[in-house]
């Protein structure tokens, strides 16, 4: 299985920071990572996809980069809706598999 | 990101099978270009893909379920279906539907809202 580490696994920002999350993959998987965004008892939203295109009506402050094994979320200026949990998928090889989760909470 | 539904009982007896169907109102689960996964979230846990169809019948799971898994299709209800037996408390969960695709970077771009399943005599 291809391994998905995500880190931090949780940070405390303020409104108006930029906030990077990083996952690396144990082996290379091209571009093939999302990143999603979770609420307390919603579904996942897709926020990037291939690495770094932006999901239609996801905000521009959200941006994607990296290939092969490290890859980043960045937000940039921070919005209090932007306080959730954050995770990467890995669609390269089977078993599909997410990072651990970044919980951003508010400092 | 259009929306899928689950549904099936909230409440398993261990060792029992756990049985979910996902309907897909917004379109069609036949298209060639689709997968349909089912991916589970234990309370506070992270996410964990369970495995996937596609409309020509072809699947793949998650060896972590080591074989007491599988999904089917019903493409005349336009909906699919998880079976998860011999199920233990570490199967409860909340259980999402997913699709992803050829049109749109074959990463999960639609899921439902979740239903949590609850192993429990």
């Amino acid at each position: 299985d291809i391994q998905m580490t995500q880190s931090p696994s949780s940070l405390s920002a303020s409104v108006g920071d930029t906030v990077t999350i990083t996952c690396r993959a144990s082996q290379g998987i091209k571009n093939n990572l999302a990143w999603y965004q979770q609420k307390p008892g919603k579904a996942p939203k897709r926020l990037i996809y291939s690495a770094s295109s932006l999901q239609s009506g996801v905000p521009s402050r959200f941006s994607g980069s990296g290939s092969g094994t490290e890859f980043t979320l960045t937000i940039s200026s921070l919005q209090p809706e932007d306080f959730a949990t954050y995770y990467c998928l890995q669609h390269d090889a089977y078993p599909l598999t997410f990072g651990g989760g970044t919980k951003v909470e508010i400092k | 990101q259009v929306q899928l539904q689950e549904s099936g009982p909230g409440l398993v007896k261990p060792s029992q099978t756990l049985s979910l169907t996902c309907i897909f109102p917004g379109g069609s689960i036949s298209s060639a270009s689709d997968c349909w996964s089912w991916i589970r979230q234990p309370a506070g846990k992270g996410l964990e893909w369970i495995g996937q169809i596609q409309a020509s019948g072809s699947t793949n799971y998650n060896p972590s379920l080591r074989g007491r898994v599988a999904i089917s299709m019903d493409t005349s209800k336009n909906q699919f279906s998880l079976n998860l037996n011999s199920v233990t408390d570490a199967d409860t969960a909340v259980y999402y539907c997913a699709r992803r695709g050829a049109n749109s970077g074959w990463s999960f771009d639609s899921w439902g809202q979740g239903t949590l399943v609850t192993v429990s005599s």
